[in-house]
């Protein structure tokens, strides 16, 4: 069965600081990865995700993400942290014969001024 | 701009009376979703059709029921709604190509339950 752990439920980063968020994944087969950001009372927006085309995968807003099999990893980044980044982020894996989606259980960044 | 969208944003019910949440999507999608998500916690799948095929999730409680009568609209029918059950619903749709598909959500309705 497909796993997804998202280290740590809340980040708290200074804006203009680097961010990392951290995600692992469990997977008997070649995973389809995801991060979603989700503001508050809105739905989720794709970040970026992954589909084996590339190990490192940019995705909007500035994120980017490097899939890591050695690591089982698929951390976000983003290299300068900006106010309006505050949101949750969900870290999802795909199973591809079914289309259910698995989500982590998110990770709240939080942007010190 | 192809989108889901969902009606009404907010939903404000009193406990025992029906309710339904509507979605809607213009992006001609064969799968429809609807999630529940309660503060602080992860989107947790309802069920899905794909096309018309109806797929329940084995522990969505029966009162909660879905109609899909057009690929374009997807309906979340609550028969008798409880305080448990006030939450953020979230409609998604995708292709259905499987494997890469991505599925794209709507902003959601909160559902408050007096």
């Amino acid at each position: 069965a497909q796993s997804v752990t998202q280290l740590g439920s809340h980040v708290s980063v200074s804006e203009g600081a680097l961010v990392l968020l951290r995600c692992n994944y469990s997977s008997s087969v070649p995973p389809y990865l995801f991060w979603y950001v989700q503001y508050p009372n809105q739905g989720l927006q794709l970040l970026l995700k992954y589909t084996s085309a590339a190990t490192l995968v940019k995705g909007i807003n500035g994120f980017e993400a490097e899939f890591k099999k050695s690591e089982t990893s698929f951390h976000l980044t983003k290299p300068s942290a900006h106010m309006s980044d505050a949101a949750e982020y969900f870290c999802a894996v795909i199973t591809n014969r079914d289309d259910k989606i698995i989500f982590g259980k998110g990770t709240r960044l939080h942007i010190l001024p | 701009d192809a989108m889901v969208i969902q009606n009404p944003r907010y939903q404000v019910t009193q406990f025992g009376k029906p309710v339904t949440l509507s979605c809607s999507q213009t992006l001609n999608h064969n799968v429809m979703y609807w999630y529940q998500q309660k503060s602080s916690q992860a989107p947790k799948l309802l069920f899905h059709y794909y096309d018309k095929d109806f797929n329940n999730e084995a522990d969505t409680p029966d009162n909660f029921q879905s109609r899909r009568p057009n690929t374009s609209f997807c309906f979340l029918d609550i028969r008798s709604p409880g305080l448990g059950d006030a939450a953020m619903y979230l409609c998604a749709t995708s292709r259905g190509d499987g494997g890469t598909d991505t599925q794209y959500f709507g902003p959601g309705t909160r559902l408050t339950v007096l």
